[in-house]
């Protein structure tokens, strides 16, 4: 069964200094992984898929298939990036939607 | 509407009680999927419906959990006997598909079982 990981429940870094979620899954096919956004008080969204290798909100986030992850970087962290933040991974098959235990990203003045 | 509706926003139940949660994905949306999220546990999945396909209910915790998904729209999440462990946001998303479309979630209801 597929699983993802997020290993740091608690992340906080100041303002202006870069900062990397981490991500890792195990699952035996070709996953599609996706990076989730929840802000205080608002409804979970999408921030970036990797299949689309997009820059949002000057988020990146690379699979790399060797070593099972999808860590999501900024290079500037910025105060309204606080926020938690969850992995997910869908199975190729179209099957559910597995998401990680999330990392709560505090960034400071 | 535009988004996915959830209702009630939040529910107060005494431990024992059955309760009804209801979400209203967005329209034309084939797949649907309910979510739990507690303190520090993250999103654990419950259930997911997709189409006419046979829902995959491996998330459920226990028989006291079900849930069904009427015309292939709304979704109701039935817990009975409530325990005190249910309390937690209770969040419903929706999808166009199946391959790589992104989930829109409900404002969520949050149970509290007393």
């Amino acid at each position: 069964a597929q699983r993802v990981t997020q290993p740091e429940k608690l992340l906080s870094v100041f303002k202006g200094a870069p900062v990397e979620l981490k991500c890792n899954y195990s699952y035996s096919g070709s996953p599609e992984l996706f990076w989730y956004v929840q802000y205080s008080r608002q409804r979970l969204q999408l921030l970036l898929r990797h299949i689309s290798r997009e820059s949002i909100k000057g988020f990146t986030a690379d699979l790399n298939k060797g070593e099972t992850s999808f860590h999501l970087k900024k290079p500037f962290a910025q105060e309204e990036d606080s926020a938690m933040y969850y992995c997910a991974l869908r199975e190729t098959s179209g099957s559910r939607l597995t998401f990680g235990e999330g990392t709560q990203l505090t960034v400071n003045p | 509407g535009a988004g996915v509706s959830q209702s009630p926003s939040n529910k107060v139940t005494e431990k024992g009680k059955d309760v009804e949660l209801r979400c209203d994905p967005i329209s034309g949306h084939t797949a649907l999927y309910w979510y739990r999220q507690s303190l520090g546990q993250g999103l654990e999945f419950l259930i997911y419906f997709q189409g006419n396909s046979a829902p995959d209910k491996s998330g459920l915790p226990s028989d006291r959990f079900s849930a069904e998904r009427t015309g292939g729209s709304v979704s109701t999440l039935t817990i009975q006997r409530t325990q005190q462990e249910d309390s937690a946001v209770y969040l419903c998303a929706s999808t166009l598909g199946q391959w790589n479309t992104e989930a829109f979630f409900g404002q969520g209801t949050r149970l509290t079982v007393v």
